[in-house]
Formats: structure tokens, sequence, C-alpha cells
């Protein structure tokens, strides 16, 4: 794999179901990111993680929930999902550095009815 | 609250020069990126930039002024493949990207 990987590349989920977003990098980035997309809205972070092990909140983190166990991985689960959580999900990871910039995976489409 | 604000859409011609601005209020400030976003696809990241005045790279050049919370994004020599959104963000105190909600561009020929 060369960049960042998500999985599902789209999903349509009943209500109350529990359903984790994957994301995989292989760039040895320290810091990861989970973002929503919204019509008319700009993306909004859900959770974030500077370095394997920790994790931090974002600015919509309720509903959600990441782990870190290692530098590659940072699976998103949605505990039990309700319709205002239709939206698209990109996953990203940026390296040290002073422009820091980041990279991001092709996203996961997700509709909850 | 923090805030970036930018034109939701905007039309040019092809060859022709657009200018795409944005304006933003944020708890400290720490950069401002452009990044490009095609319909269903993934942002991709275009330009930095963290002190004041303009940095060019190829067709397009962004500038800053932090003492406005001002920057623009300018496009040259139009191509059909520049119609994307451009989004603006800017990374605040806490080293978090704040984004704006990205202006959709129109190409046509």
């Amino acid at each position: 794999i060369a960049g960042i990987t998500q999985a599902p590349t789209s999903q349509i989920l009943a209500a109350g179901r529990r359903m984790t977003l994957r994301c995989t990098q292989d760039m040895r980035h320290n810091a990861m990111y989970w973002y929503r997309q919204d019509l008319g809205l700009g993306l909004r972070l859900i959770h974030y993680s500077n370095t394997a092990g920790t994790t931090g909140k974002g600015e919509v983190p309720d509903g959600y929930s990441v782990s870190r166990a290692n530098t590659d991985d940072f699976p998103l689960t949605l505990a039990s999902a309700v319709p205002s959580q239709t939206s698209v999900y990109f996953c990203a990871s940026s390296p040290a550095g002073e422009s820091g910039e980041q990279f991001f995976g092709p996203g996961t489409r997700l509709t909850v009815l | 609250g923090q805030n970036i604000d930018q034109p939701t859409e905007m039309t040019a011609t092809e060859g022709a020069i657009v200018q795409i601005n944005c304006t933003y209020q944020t708890s400290g400030f720490n950069g401002l990126f452009w990044y490009q976003q095609h319909a269903g696809e993934a942002p991709t990241f275009l330009s930095y930039n963290v002190l004041d005045g303009l940095e060019e790279k190829g067709r397009f050049s962004s500038f800053l002024s932090r003492s406005k919370g001002y920057s623009y994004l300018l496009l040259k020599e139009l191509q059909m493949k520049d119609s994307a959104s451009y989004l603006c963000a800017v990374r605040d105190r806490n080293y978090q990207l704040i984004w704006g909600a990205g202006t959709k561009l129109i190409i046509k020929p």
C-alpha cells in the first residue's frame, strides 16, 4: 500500500448498530486524524492522535471513539450509530516538522438509516 | 469562537486568472494551508504560508497577511481540470486545523 487506505469505501448502516471505520497508513507519520465532511460545512475534527498510544478529542467527538495501538492504524468506532452521523469520513496523517501538511485517505461514505 | 470565511462558489473562464479569498479569526496562528478537493475525492495539499507574503508554486500562488487575518489563493492560466473546491485551513494554537467550508470553483470554456 502507498499512502493512506480506508475501509469500507461506503456503508449503509441501521441506526443503533456498531460500526468501525478502518484507516491504515504506511508513511510512518506520527500524527493521525479523523474528520467528517458534511455539505456546506468545513471538515470537522472528530478525534486525533499525535503519536501511537495517545488520542485526543476534536471538535465533534460525541458518539465516536478511537484507538491508536500502533503507528500505522487508527480505527474510528461508532458505538451506536444515529442518522446525524451520516457523512463522509476522512482519515488523515501528518509528519512532524514545520509545515506538517496532512495527507488524506480516500474517505468512507456512511449512511445511517 | 473560531471562524474561517471563504466564498461559497466562484466562476471563471478557461485561461483566465482567479483569486479565492479567505479570512480567519482563530485562537492563535501556526500557519495557513490551501487544499484542493475534486468532487468525490479527498483533499490534496496545495500550499502553506506561515510568514506574510506571497508563496509561488507554478500556476498557483498563495498570499498571507497575518495582521489582517487574510489569505488568498491565486490560480493562473486556468484549465478545466482546476474545477474543484478549494479549502482554506488555519492551524490554531493547539496545532489543530480549523477548516473553511470551501470555495467551489467552476471553470467555463
